[in-house]
């Protein structure tokens, strides 16, 4: 079956470090990868995606992330966090064309201590 | 350039009662798409919606629940004789038919739905 795996609940840092959230997802052909935050009590917002091309992709808020095919993986990273980033943050797949349902990790909440 | 809109944000039914959930499409949308967030779940996917029309339906439970889009209105998840289990955040996202932004999916603020 198609799935996400996001490999960390929790995460938690001081503001300064860096920061990589894992995401791996099931073989399935032909992928299109998402990485949405969540502020809390906000809705969830885009921050970066891959259709194909080059596999680092930059987001918003200095935000980027890697699509490593061989390893079906689309890990997100942020070289230095800051106190703002403290959200929860999930990773989706879309299988196949350009439209159709998303199929999401469990999320990972991030934790940025000032 | 209104976000997607969700209402009620909040909504308490009684075991037995029926939810309607509506959603508004960011202006230019024609396509619909509901999600449902589980505690210390991610969201599943219920139901893609153009106008008038249910393109996939693979992940709505064969009972009670129901969706519609019509021509004119926003869209409309309904749950019928809800059930504690029904309890959750219901999201609604859209997205354009073209455009440079054609594949990405807008979500709403959401619904949170509690059963008692």
């Amino acid at each position: 079956a198609q799935s996400v795996s996001q490999h960390n609940h929790h995460v938690i840092l001081s503001e300064a470090a860096s920061l990589e959230l894992g995401c791996n997802y099931s073989y399935g052909g032909t992928v299109n990868l998402f990485w949405y935050v969540q502020y809390p009590g906000q809705h969830l917002q885009l921050l970066l995606k891959y259709f194909s091309g080059d596999p680092l992709v930059k987001g918003i808020k200095g935000f980027e992330a890697e699509f490593i095919k061989s390893k079906f993986s689309f890990n997100l990273r942020k070289p230095s966090v800051q106190w703002s980033d403290t959200a929860e943050y999930f990773c989706a797949v879309r299988y196949g064309g350009s439209q159709g349902n998303l199929i999401f990790g469990k999320g990972t909440k991030l934790s940025v201590k000032p | 350039n209104a976000g997607v809109m969700q209402n009620p944000r909040h909504l308490v039914r009684r075991r037995g009662q029926e939810a309607r959930l509506r959603c508004s499409p960011m202006k230019g949308h024609s396509h619909v798409y509901w999600y449902r967030q589980l505690p210390e779940e991610g969201l599943k996917f219920m139901v893609y919606l153009q106008k008038e029309n249910i393109i996939d339906e693979s992940g709505m439970p064969k009972e009670r629940f129901s969706a519609e889009f019509p021509k004119e209105g926003p869209s409309i998840l309904r749950i019928q004789q809800v059930v504690r289990g029904d309890s959750a955040a219901y999201f609604c996202a859209s997205s354009p038919s073209e455009g440079i932004r054609y594949n990405e999916q807008f979500f709403g603020p959401g619904t949170r739905l509690t059963v008692l």
